[in-house]
């Protein structure tokens, strides 16, 4: 699976937006951005999922760069709850039996702040 | 709420004994891997079960080990405990059918080794 970089932490004001990039340069054409976030004392929660297209549902907007290079996910209007480690992982959407590893790196610390 | 939970939610154990960790995933989630996440890493992938058997493992020694029940129950046990053993034990499971990186975590075990 493709390494990613995401920056070691940010901030945000409650109610703004939360943009949240990540580098995949060594992608590859088969292979989707997945975000997970853990909120502290949680396990990790899966947020959503794209291979080239912007993606979004009621948690998350995923921007991801027309190269595939690089994404962002989007908290449109990020609340105190929103506060948590956010992970970017680049894996390929295989189902059925196949060997699911979730390779996760560091991740983004988000704060969120009144 | 995941559907998964995990049991007990935290453990002391000294150096040398042996550990026993529970998972309960919902009807029908027959693929569950276990993750070690140490404090301040993200998760490490342990190992994948699907339908009672194990089919992929990441870079753990043989006194990791695990069992999956046809009650979408499994364990994991730890042989020998070490120090570096201490972390938090993370179980997650994936319906049939769902893509792989999309996995549904409890909110782990807490193991320290003293």
């Amino acid at each position: 699976d493709a390494k990613t970089t995401q920056p070691t932490s940010m901030d945000c004001a409650e109610g703004r937006a939360a943009n949240l990039p990540c580098n995949h340069s060594t992608i590859s054409g088969n292979e989707y951005v997945y975000w997970y976030r853990q909120i502290h004392s949680q396990g990790p929660q899966y947020i959503i999922h794209g291979l080239k297209n912007n993606e979004t549902n009621e948690m998350a907007s995923l921007i991801i760069t027309e190269d595939r290079k690089s994404s962002t996910l989007i908290l449109p209007h990020a609340t105190l709850r929103d506060t948590a480690v956010y992970y970017c992982i680049v894996g390929s959407n295989a189902g059925g039996t196949s060997y699911g590893k979730l390779t996760f790196g560091q991740g983004t610390i988000l704060t969120v702040h009144p | 709420e995941t559907g998964v939970t995990q049991s007990p939610t935290h453990l002391i154990k000294t150096r040398g004994q042996q550990v026993t960790l529970r998972c309960s995933s919902q009807s029908g989630h027959n693929t569950v891997s276990w993750y070690q996440q140490a404090l301040g890493q993200g998760p490490q992938f342990i190992f994948q079960y699907y339908r009672e058997e194990e089919n992929g493992r990441g870079n753990f020694p043989p006194r990791f080990s695990g069992l999956q029940f046809p009650n979408y129950s499994s364990e994991l046990n730890v042989n020998a405990l070490e120090l570096d053993d201490s972390a938090l034990y993370l179980c997650a499971s994936r319906p049939d059918g769902a893509a792989k990186n999309i996995q549904y975590f409890g909110a782990g075990t807490r193991l320290s080794v003293l």
